[in-house]
């Protein structure tokens, strides 16, 4: 089955500073990698996606790149807010899964003022 | 929208009895729904794929007798935690996707304690 690791599990950075959160799947048959952002006690919440026919998406100031011959995949975040704090999710299926998502272990992001 | 909703959002429960626990699509049909469960500080990790008028499929280790799932409609599926124990006390959270597409939305999760 599909593996994912995600990094660091830990983030600190001063607010306006970027930060970027990366992963690595296995399974070369993944073609649907999302993001998601949680915060404690709620829902994760989708904040981008990206599929293997793409290379990056941006969405204001959130960035997703893929590498699908490497197997990675980053999440970039620039000019950092407090708000941004939360625990960042990656994941990864694929339709041949029955787009089950495996997710990776997460991300505690804190934006420091 | 795609607003997916979950009820109750917080059980106490005594050891050995029973929890239902419901996920609805409210505005938009799921065939299929996620049923996951997440433990302070972890990830969530699949319990099982909930296919509206077939059988629910489950993930290794995950003892289908013990977590019994029902999705009668396309806009609902159930998630029942027989005989509870301590070690079930977790956050369930289930997710829909809508029919046609690929992408998952979240319910708010149900917060079980088993007593």
């Amino acid at each position: 089955g599909e593996n994912v690791e995600q990094h660091p599990s830990t983030l600190s950075v001063q607010e306006g500073d970027s930060a970027v959160i990366k992963c690595t799947y296995s399974d070369s048959a993944s073609n649907y990698f999302p993001w998601y952002k949680q915060e404690l006690g709620k829902r994760p919440q989708l904040i981008i996606d990206i599929r293997s026919n793409v290379g990056e998406k941006k969405d204001q100031r959130i960035a997703v790149t893929l590498n699908k011959t490497a197997k990675h995949f980053s999440l970039h975040i620039t000019e950092t807010q407090p708000e941004d704090s939360a625990v960042y999710f990656c994941a990864a299926s694929s339709k041949g899964g029955g787009n089950k998502l495996t997710f990776g272990t997460g991300t505690q992001l804190k934006v420091e003022l | 929208g795609a607003v997916v909703s979950q009820h109750p959002s917080r059980v106490i429960c005594k050891s050995g009895t029973s929890v239902k626990i419901e996920c609805r699509s409210l505005d938009f049909q799921a065939t299929t729904m996620f049923w996951y469960r997440q433990f302070p500080k972890q990830s969530l990790m699949l319990m099982a794929t909930s296919n509206e008028g077939s059988k629910a499929t489950y993930e290794q280790g995950v003892e289908k007798d013990k977590f019994l799932i029902n999705h009668a409609s396309l806009t609902l599926s159930t998630l029942t935690v027989t005989s509870a124990h301590p070690e079930d006390s977790s956050f369930y959270i289930c997710s829909a996707v809508r029919t046609g597409t690929d992408t998952q939305y979240f319910g708010p999760g149900t917060r079980l304690t088993v007593l």
